[in-house]
């Protein structure tokens, strides 16, 4: 059974440091990856998605990349800003008609 | 402007009333889900639907019933909630017809049972 794993739970760090944020996984037979942010009681809003055969994707301050091999994914955030204080969720796909399983996510603060 | 719809955002009830909790969304996507978020617990499927008229449980269906008449509209129906469905409740919507099979997530409906 798939397990998704986020460490640490939760990250405090100062205002324009570059951070990285860390997602295992057990299976490393998956379809696609993808990253979310939600903010406090909201929504979640998609940020990168990976698909199996792609290594890394790109979106502005953000970067992840993928190791299927080694049952992991990095969200690199670079120059941090307080409004990217969130929780960060990674999400894995086995199959292109399967659920996705959710990590518990990591509680990012970026102090001011 | 492409989205997933739910409504409503926020309930309070008490045991036993049905209710249904609207999930729409404007981009013709095939796969349409029903996720519930508790602290500590993370994301939890709890049915999900692959067209119209398909429909599968995930891991948490118990005391939810959910319908797919058009391909937009996806209900949560709780027949009779109980205390323990009081929860933060996703809709989410996908495409598996084109490469970018990404998830885009409602909003969120807030329901406490009493």
């Amino acid at each position: 059974k798939q397990e998704v794993t986020q460490i640490p739970a939760a990250l405090s760090v100062p205002e324009g440091e570059n951070l990285v944020l860390n997602c295992s996984f057990t299976d490393s037979a998956i379809y696609n990856l993808q990253w979310f942010r939600q903010d406090p009681g909201k929504g979640l809003t998609s940020l990168l998605l990976i698909q199996s055969s792609q290594r890394e994707q790109t979106s502005g301050r953000l970067n992840a990349s993928l190791d299927k091999s080694s049952g992991r994914s990095t969200l690199y955030i670079a120059a941090s800003q307080p409004g990217d204080s969130a929780t960060y969720l990674c999400a894995v796909m086995m199959n292109r008609d399967d659920k996705i399983i959710f990590g518990k996510g990591t509680r990012l603060h970026i102090l001011p | 402007e492409a989205q997933v719809t739910q409504n409503p955002r926020y309930l309070i009830t008490v045991t036993g009333k049905k209710l249904t909790v609207t999930c729409s969304q404007n981009m013709n996507h095939e796969y349409m889900s029903w996720y519930r978020q508790d602290p500590g617990l993370g994301l939890r499927q709890i049915y999900y639907s692959m067209n119209v008229e398909v429909t599968d449980k995930g891991d948490v269906p118990e005391g939810y019933k959910v319908s797919r008449k058009e391909k937009r509209n996806f209900p949560l129906i709780l027949e009779s909630p109980s205390p323990n469905q009081t929860s933060l409740y996703f809709c989410a919507s996908s495409s598996y017809t084109v490469s970018n099979y990404g998830y885009t997530f409602g909003s969120g409906t807030r329901l406490t049972v009493v």
